[in-house]
């Protein structure tokens, strides 16, 4: 079946550490975003990329970095820069073209803590 | 002004009475439009795409699109407690490059 896959479920950061989260979709879409959402709050967007190879800073980047070298593939690294990283990250896809109005389908997220 | 706003709630309605969902959003060159449900503990799935002024319905949903009032609404008939969970607004505020802005969410319970 086809979906985004993020892994790991539950990770856990210690002191000056940089994790990486997974994203993996195999929709064939474009577009990847990374989101944060932290309890009662909406979602904020952290990094998108519209083609591989490319990516754009959202709303809260800092502390954070990514790669594309790949369609499928989006991690996201938190670095020890992030000084508050615990929340619940959620990986999206959306296809089209640049100009499209595709929606965003999300992944069934990853819970950091800090230890 | 926040982008997009929702009313946390939350929001309660009985068993088989329609749940009325409100957002507004402040950019009138807004193209498309979003509801997303959120299960407490899990990631959100998309239930509604509307792109026009007007009503699309899908089953018990509908959404409902006003752009010259820059609302979009949710109504959910026949409430079910399955149905309990927050809803999420979704604006693409620019129509190009697929950046959304989602709202903070309203919390629906529907009571037994």
């Amino acid at each position: 079946d086809g979906g985004i896959t993020q892994s790991p479920k539950y990770l856990f950061r210690k002191e000056g550490q940089n994790v990486t989260l997974s994203c993996e979709q195999n929709l064939n879409h474009d577009a990847m975003y990374w989101y944060r959402q932290d309890p009662g709050q909406g979602l904020r967007l952290i990094y998108y990329s519209q083609i591989v190879n490319d990516f754009q800073k959202g709303d809260i980047a800092e502390g954070y970095s990514v790669s594309r070298e790949k369609k499928e593939s989006f991690p996201l690294t938190v670095t020890s820069a992030q000084k508050n990283p615990t929340a619940f990250y959620l990986c999206a896809s959306s296809g089209g073209h640049r100009y499209s109005n595709q929606p965003q389908h999300f992944g069934d997220g990853t819970r950091l803590s800090i230890l | 002004q926040k982008e997009v706003e929702q009313n946390s709630g939350p929001l309660s309605v009985p068993e088989g009475a329609i749940a009325s969902l409100n957002c507004t959003y402040s950019d009138r060159v807004s193209q498309s439009f979003f509801w997303y449900r959120q299960y407490s503990g899990k990631s959100p799935e998309l239930i509604m795409s509307i792109y026009s002024n007007g009503d699309k319905e899908d089953g018990r949903f509908t959404a409902q699109l006003n752009k010259a009032s820059q609302y979009v609404s949710l109504l959910i008939r026949d409430s079910q407690p399955s149905d309990s969970a927050t809803y999420l607004c979704a604006v693409n505020m620019f129509g190009g490059y697929q950046k959304v802005t989602f709202g903070t969410g309203t919390k629906l319970q529907v009571i037994p």
